[in-house]
């Protein structure tokens, strides 16, 4: 069946290095990629995203690798400061003749950054 | 703020009562989506609508919850007859397809 998974549950990070999340998912089909950021009692805040076209995408502080062979998903954040600290989430979306409505997430990454 | 708004933020009820929840959208978009997420989990795929259409419903979606979208812009949640496995935080989230699903705070759903 269609599931979004991550491989570490809890990252903890000195504030200034660079974090690394991954994520792997097992539907083969799926063709769009969104990481979001949760912090405590607040709704998801999207932060990137991708599509299966492309295998790597910047944005401000954070990139999105994407890696079809072996179906995994990274994200990585740069000079990674205390308020980053939050659940993090990928999730996959097959549009694949179905609909783009569906969003199926993976449980999270806790990042932990310490001053 | 013209983010995607939710009402109410908390609502504590007793196990067997009705509760409705509220979903604002981002105004521009035609997309309306519902998740739920206990604690530690990510987020579930309840149901979606495009304009007042319901496109899609999830098996999670029992016959005790019903969401509609009237109008094309707000949408309600209803949940007939609460348990206590319901409780968990109820998320909305908009979209202008085909772009990025964009979240509300999400409503607390305590049932007792």
């Amino acid at each position: 069946g269609e599931s979004v998974g991550l491989h570490l549950p809890t990252l903890s990070v000195q504030e200034g290095d660079n974090s690394i999340i991954n994520c792997a998912y097992s539907n083969s089909a799926s063709d769009y990629f969104i990481w979001y950021k949760q912090e405590s009692g607040k709704g998801p805040q999207f932060i990137i995203d991708i599509r299966s076209n492309m295998d790597k995408r910047q944005g401000q502080r954070v990139t999105v690798l994407l890696n079809k062979t072996v179906k995994h998903l990274s994200l990585q954040i740069a000079a990674t400061q205390p308020g980053d600290s939050a659940v993090y989430f990928c999730a996959e979306n097959n549009a694949g003749g179905t609909s783009y409505g569906k969003l199926t997430f993976g449980q999270g990454t806790i990042l932990t950054v310490h001053p | 703020d013209t983010g995607v708004s939710q009402d109410p933020r908390h609502k504590i009820t007793k196990r067997g009562q009705n509760v409705t929840f509220r979903c604002d959208p981002i105004s521009e978009h035609n997309r309306l989506y519902w998740y739920r997420q206990t604690l530690g989990q990510g987020p579930e795929f309840l149901t979606y609508f495009q304009n007042e259409a319901q496109l899609e419903k999830s098996r999670l979606l029992s016959d005790r919850f019903s969401a509609e979208r009237p109008k094309g812009s707000f949408s309600t949640l209803e949940i007939q007859r609460t348990e206590q496995g319901d409780s968990a935080m109820y998320l909305c989230a908009s979209s202008l397809p085909p772009d990025t699903q964009y979240f509300g705070p999400g409503t607390r759903l305590t049932v007792l």
